[in-house]
């Protein structure tokens, strides 16, 4: 199965709030990514978290992260249409390999 | 700062020629990876550079992907034959040194290759 999952899609009002989640597995996990990718571009990080901590808020970026139940969420306060986007998450392990494992995406439709 | 870029931005051959992809790491980076993004799903690392060195190809089909980094900085990315399957964005990215846990991945746009 997968290593990293996320829902596929997400629908939000300009100026509301979006929450995108995320699940993952491996439990030695030591830095999880947001990335955004824009149609037609390459991948730009949005943010990280280390694995000690549960919060990083980022100006209308937060990231909380549920270690026990290996949960991330990024929340977006007031969503811009600038913001429609794929968003993944990705994990880095802990140890051995520092290879990203990153979730299928979610796409973030922003409507006016 | 420049980016990390990539070259040709698309691509479209047919199924069994050959296709070669460029990519210029950030100055500096020791790092450069190579990810495969077929539609609807996350990158895949294909290969992993550590300077000029292979630190992991191990998802690399190394039948018909080759990929070398000569002198360290940029890298070229080669599919022979292509497949159907091969459908795909070739997406670099850099990092300044890839064996820490706080080294931040950068990524260039990408090479959409179409194989009809």
């Amino acid at each position: 199965g997968e290593d990293v999952e996320q829902s596929l899609f997400l629908s939000v009002r300009e100026g509301d709030s979006s929450v995108i989640n995320c699940t993952y597995t491996d439990s030695s996990s030591t830095y999880l990514y947001w990335y955004k990718q824009e149609p037609g571009a390459g991948l730009q990080l949005l943010t990280y978290i280390f694995s000690n901590m549960d919060m990083k808020q980022d100006q209308r970026l937060t990231v909380l992260l549920n270690k026990k139940d290996k949960h991330l969420s990024l929340r977006i306060a007031d969503t811009q249409t600038g913001d429609s986007a794929i968003y993944f998450c990705a994990e880095k392990p802990g140890a051995g390999s520092y290879q990203l494992t990153f979730g299928k995406g979610t796409k973030l439709s922003v409507i006016p | 700062e420049a980016g990390v870029a990539q070259s040709p931005r698309y691509k479209i051959i047919e199924k069994r020629q050959s296709v070669a992809f460029w990519c210029n790491p950030i100055s500096g980076h020791a790092t450069l990876y190579w990810y495969q993004q077929i539609l609807g799903q996350g990158p895949k690392l294909l290969i992993q550079f550590q300077n000029n060195g292979v630190v992991d190809d191990s998802q690399l089909p190394k039948d018909r992907f080759s990929a070398e980094r000569l002198k360290g900085v940029d890298s070229t990315l080669k599919i022979q034959p292509a497949k159907l399957e091969d459908s795909a964005v070739y997406l670099c990215a850099s990092s300044l040194e890839g064996g820490a846990s706080t080294d931040t991945q950068y990524f260039g746009p990408g090479t959409r290759l179409t194989v009809l």
